[in-house]
């Protein structure tokens, strides 16, 4: 069972509303990452968060914002939901960034419906 | 051109064929090159990752790099029922800020 938890499982959010979409990181990881991943396509990556500082990000617009928490788990903000937003996002979480490899966990995602 | 390309299926064989899995890539930076299954509802799970051209096994899985023609390969023996979920290609660079870059995903049936 993984130990990266992702609430909540599933949201249904209106066009221009705000959402926040909560990730709890692996015991002892301080390093959390996140994913969107549209309807058949591959995971792209948002941004990612190493002690409390954002440490790299993706190709997405600044309506979509994080934080990560002292106690390493984070959240991931965003505003002015728009139709395109409709995804499974995905959080990963492991003990600094040595790369993608042992002990980088996936959790199992929220499912964001934007209607 | 897509910096990562995967053909997303479906792909159905029957239990017990091999399965041959593929990406084409086009930046020659890349260093890593991992494969992911994904099961429906779930996150992806990392299977396998290479750094170096050539093959490399683990159990019913082998990877296979070639950095000259920029193509990646997983190859799965003896398939399983449980071996039907999406497979993920996915490269990285190792910069310190730098992201995987992840295929589209192939999805995989395997029909008992």
């Amino acid at each position: 069972e993984t130990g990266v938890t992702q609430s909540p499982t599933h949201l249904i959010k209106t066009r221009g509303q705000q959402v926040t979409l909560r990730c709890s990181s692996q015991s002892g990881h301080n390093t959390v990452s996140w994913y969107q991943q549209a309807l058949g396509q591959g995971p792209q990556f948002i941004f990612q968060y190493y002690r409390e500082e954002e440490n790299g990000r993706g190709n997405f617009p600044p309506r979509f914002s994080g934080l990560q928490f002292p106690n390493y788990s984070s959240e991931l903000n965003v505003n002015a939901l728009e139709l395109d937003d409709s995804a499974l996002y995905l959080c990963a979480s492991s003990l600094g960034w040595a790369g993608p490899f042992d002990g980088y966990t996936f959790g199992s995602g929220t499912r964001l419906t934007v209607v | 051109q897509k910096e990562v390309e995967q053909d997303p299926g479906p792909l159905s064989v029957p239990e017990g064929a091999i399965v041959s899995l593929n990406c084409t890539y086009s930046n020659s930076a890349f260093q890593y090159f991992m494969w992911y299954r994904q099961y429906s509802r779930k996150g992806p799970e990392l299977l396998m990752y290479t750094y170096s051209s050539g093959n490399k096994e683990d159990g019913r899985f082998t990877a296979q790099v070639d950095k000259s023609s920029k193509y990646i390969s997983l190859f799965i023996r003896d398939s399983q029922p449980s071996d039907s979920a999406t497979y993920l290609c996915a490269m990285i660079m190792m910069n310190r800020d730098d992201k995987i870059i992840f295929g589209k995903g192939t999805r995989l049936h395997i029909l008992p």
